[in-house]
C-alpha cells in the first residue's frame, strides 16, 4: 500500500513570496490533515478535511494560509505571503475515517520550508 | 499553550537496556493517548496507544503506562535496540479527535 505522498520535499523562499505544498493521501482515506512542525516543537494541526469539506481550521492563520481538497482526494496548502516564522516542516496525514476514535493517522515525509 | 509536555529532549541508553520516556499533560479532558516514532526525513509513524479506561497497554517490546491522577504517561522499550534510535512524540486527544503533540524526545541507543 502506497503511503502519503508530499511534494516538494524542500522549499526555500524569501519572505513575502508565495508557496504551495501538495499532498496525496492513502487511497480510500476520507480524512486529511495538515500539520505545521516548527523546529523543537511537536506537530500542530492547521486544518482537517473530511472528504472535501473542512471540519476544523481553527488554528489556520487564515490571513495568509489557505488549503483546499478538491474531489476529496489530493490537497494543497498555500502560504501567501510567507513570513520568517513560517519556516517549519509541513506534514500531511490521512486516516480512514475521522469518526473512528482509534483511527490511525498516517503521515507523509513532510515539506521543509525555509523562509529567508 | 502547551497541553502535552515532554520534558526530556533527549535520552541515551545502552543496547539491551530499558528506555523510559515520559510525558505529562494538563488537559483533564484528554482520554486517549498515543506515541509516535519519527526517523529523520520521514513522517511520524504510530507506535502504540492507550485509552483512559486502562492503565497499561503492551505491544511486543513497547509498553505504555497511564497515571490519570498524575496526568502522566510513560513509554517503556525493553530491550532497547539500535533501530529504536528516533524521535518519540507523545500525543493526546479528547472526543474532538484533534491530536495535541509534545515536543518529542530523541532516543539514542548505544551499541
Amino acid at each position: 500500500e502506497a503511503g502519503v505522498a508530499q511534494s516538494p520535499r524542500y522549499k526555500i523562499i524569501e519572505k513575502r513570496q508565495s508557496v504551495a505544498f501538495w499532498c496525496n493521501p492513502i487511497s480510500g482515506h476520507a480524512t486529511l490533515y495538515w500539520y505545521q512542525q516548527i523546529l523543537g516543537q511537536g506537530p500542530k494541526l492547521l486544518i482537517q478535511f473530511q472528504n472535501n469539506g473542512v471540519v476544523d481550521d481553527s488554528q489556520l492563520p487564515k490571513d495568509r494560509f489557505s488549503a483546499e481538497r478538491l474531489k476529496g482526494v489530493d490537497s494543497t496548502l498555500k502560504i501567501q505571503p510567507a513570513k520568517l516564522e513560517d519556516s517549519a516542516v509541513y506534514l500531511c496525514a490521512s486516516s480512514l475515517d475521522r469518526w473512528g476514535r482509534t483511527d490511525t493517522q498516517y503521515f507523509g515525509p513532510g515539506t521543509r520550508l525555509t523562509v529567508l | 499553550d502547551q497541553q502535552v509536555k515532554q520534558n526530556s529532549p533527549s535520552l541515551s541508553v545502552q543496547e539491551g537496556r530499558i528506555s523510559i520516556l515520559n510525558c505529562d499533560y494538563t488537559n483533564s479532558m484528554f482520554d486517549y493517548f498515543l506515541w509516535y516514532k519519527k526517523y529523520p526525513a520521514e513522517g511520524p509513524t504510530f507506535l502504540i496507544s492507550i485509552s483512559s479506561i486502562k492503565d497499561k497497554n503492551e505491544d511486543g517490546r513497547f509498553t505504555v503506562f497511564l497515571n490519570k491522577s498524575a496526568k502522566h504517561l510513560s513509554l517503556h522499550i525493553v530491550p532497547s535496540q539500535p533501530g529504536d534510535s528516533a524521535v518519540y512524540f507523545c500525543a493526546a486527544t479528547t472526543n474532538d479527535y484533534k491530536l495535541s503533540f509534545g515536543a518529542g524526545t530523541t532516543v539514542t541507543v548505544r551499541a
